[in-house]
């Protein structure tokens, strides 16, 4: 089974518009944390936002904001306000504590990406 | 400035031809790793490293091999390189921690023909 899903292969958006990118994750891990990032044309992972499993509250950082629901398991990254330098692919990732498994190991589990294209 | 530098950054080669792709990171970093991205699969992790002389496989190492002689370098070698290791590789570095981010080089574009 899938750990991370975006079933969302690319999307378009109107600038200025608010856009919600789709992500779902399966763990029997309680101490996790997920992670989105941006990768424009050129190319680099640019870390966007992150969110822990015990967290409360929905992390929020400028214009991107984290609908973290745990019972459904979903992490859906919203922009606000979209710009056209927001158009890339973005990732979700996780990284999962599990002390017996993955000990010592950092690994981030990544989707497949959704393509978000902002049209002037 | 806090950085993960990757070189190449382009490379095209053949079969079989031995290449190493070097990382190096600023920021005193315990923990790097080593991902491939693929169209439709995401990144996929190849190796990892806790520490200096402390290396394991991640998910998909065949081909592979890696060193961590040095806390900052983390180099990524193909012995013999075949086609189907044509990909976009990133390097990645952070201390370890669950509320920590990984930062990543700006990745390798690797053409084995």
């Amino acid at each position: 089974a899938q750990k991370i899903t975006q079933t969302q292969p690319g999307m378009f958006v109107q600038e200025k518009e608010a856009v919600t990118l789709d992500c779902t994750y399966d763990t029997s891990d309680p101490s996790y944390g997920l992670f989105w990032y941006k990768q424009p044309s050129s190319g680099e992972m640019i870390f966007l936002i992150y969110q822990g499993s015990y967290d409360q509250q929905n992390a929020t950082e400028g214009r991107y904001s984290l609908n973290f629901q745990k019972a459904r398991k979903s992490a859906n990254l919203v922009i606000s306000a979209s710009q056209l330098g927001d158009s890339a692919m973005y990732f979700c990732a996780m990284r999962e504590l599990g002390w017996i498994s993955n000990f010592g190991n950092e690994k981030l589990t990544f989707g497949t990406g959704t393509r978000l294209t902002i049209i002037p | 400035e806090a950085q993960v530098t990757q070189n190449p950054r382009y490379l095209i080669t053949v079969t079989g031809k031995k290449l190493t792709v070097t990382c190096s990171q600023n920021m005193n970093h315990e923990y790097m790793s080593w991902y491939r991205q693929d169209p439709g699969l995401g990144l996929r992790q190849i190796y990892y490293s806790m520490n200096v002389e402390v290396t394991d496989k991640g998910d998909v190492p065949e081909g592979y091999k890696v060193s961590r002689k040095e806390k900052r370098n983390f180099p990524l070698i193909l012995e013999s390189p075949s086609p189907n290791q044509t990909s976009l590789y990133f390097c990645a570095s952070t201390t370890p921690g669950m509320y920590n981010e990984q930062f990543f080089g700006p990745g390798t574009r690797l053409t084995v023909l």
